[in-house]
């Protein structure tokens, strides 16, 4: 079964400053990648994906992932944080095989953003 | 406005009063998919539904019970509730493999 880690529980940074969000998965070969961000009392909703191509994505309000396959990571990043940028952010992934589809997401980074 | 709605939002019930959460989404969606978020553990997948009569055992399908007889409907049951079920609680839905739309969470809380 595949698996996704995000290694960090709470990131904190400057507003202004530049972020970048790891993200790990475990699977044999390339899965559907994707960012969430959730803000407090919201759903999920999504920032990017990766099914093929390119290997850097862009993304909604400024974000964008890299997928590096040799290190079976998707990482988000952005340049330049606002304050509104504080939320939960998850990474999962999708693996489709045997008529089914299966979305497994990590455990999400809480953003916290000092003015 | 493409949506995925729930109801209710929010839900205080009592050990063994038997419940259903309803999601509905109106985007012709054929993936739908059940979710609970607790603090720490991420989303863990509940069941979900390739289509209809489809469903399938997610991660965590202990206690809960779903239907999907109409391709935009797909309530997530909890016959008997109990404490370790007080979660918040999230449907999405998906064209197959794509993004997930996810509705804005029933908090549920069993005493």
């Amino acid at each position: 079964a595949q698996s996704v880690t995000q290694p960090d529980i709470h990131i904190t940074v400057s507003e202004g400053a530049s972020l970048e969000l790891r993200c790990n998965y475990s699977y044999g070969a390339t899965p559907y990648l994707f960012w969430y961000v959730q803000s407090p009392g919201q759903g999920l909703q999504l920032l990017l994906k990766y099914f093929s191509g390119d290997t850097l994505v862009q993304g909604i309000k400024g974000f964008e992932a890299e997928f590096k396959r040799s290190q079976s990571s998707f990482n988000l990043r952005k340049p330049s944080v606002h304050w509104s940028d504080a939320a939960e952010y998850f990474c999962a992934v999708g693996v489709e095989g045997g008529g089914s589809y299966i979305p497994t997401f990590g455990r999400g980074t809480s953003l916290i953003v000092h003015p | 406005e493409a949506q995925v709605t729930q109801n209710p939002r929010y839900l205080i019930t009592v050990t063994g009063k038997k419940l259903t959460v309803t999601c509905s989404q109106n985007m012709n969606h054929e993936y739908m998919s059940w979710y609970r978020q607790d603090p720490g553990l991420g989303l863990r997948q509940i069941y979900y539904s390739m289509n209809v009569e489809v469903t399938d055992k997610g991660d965590v399908p202990e206690g809960y019970k779903v239907s999907r007889k109409e391709k935009r409907n797909f309530p997530l049951i909890l016959e008997s509730p109990s404490p370790n079920q007080t979660s918040l609680y999230f449907c999405a839905s998906s064209q197959q493999y794509n993004e997930q739309f996810f509705g804005p969470g029933t908090r549920l809380t069993v005493l």
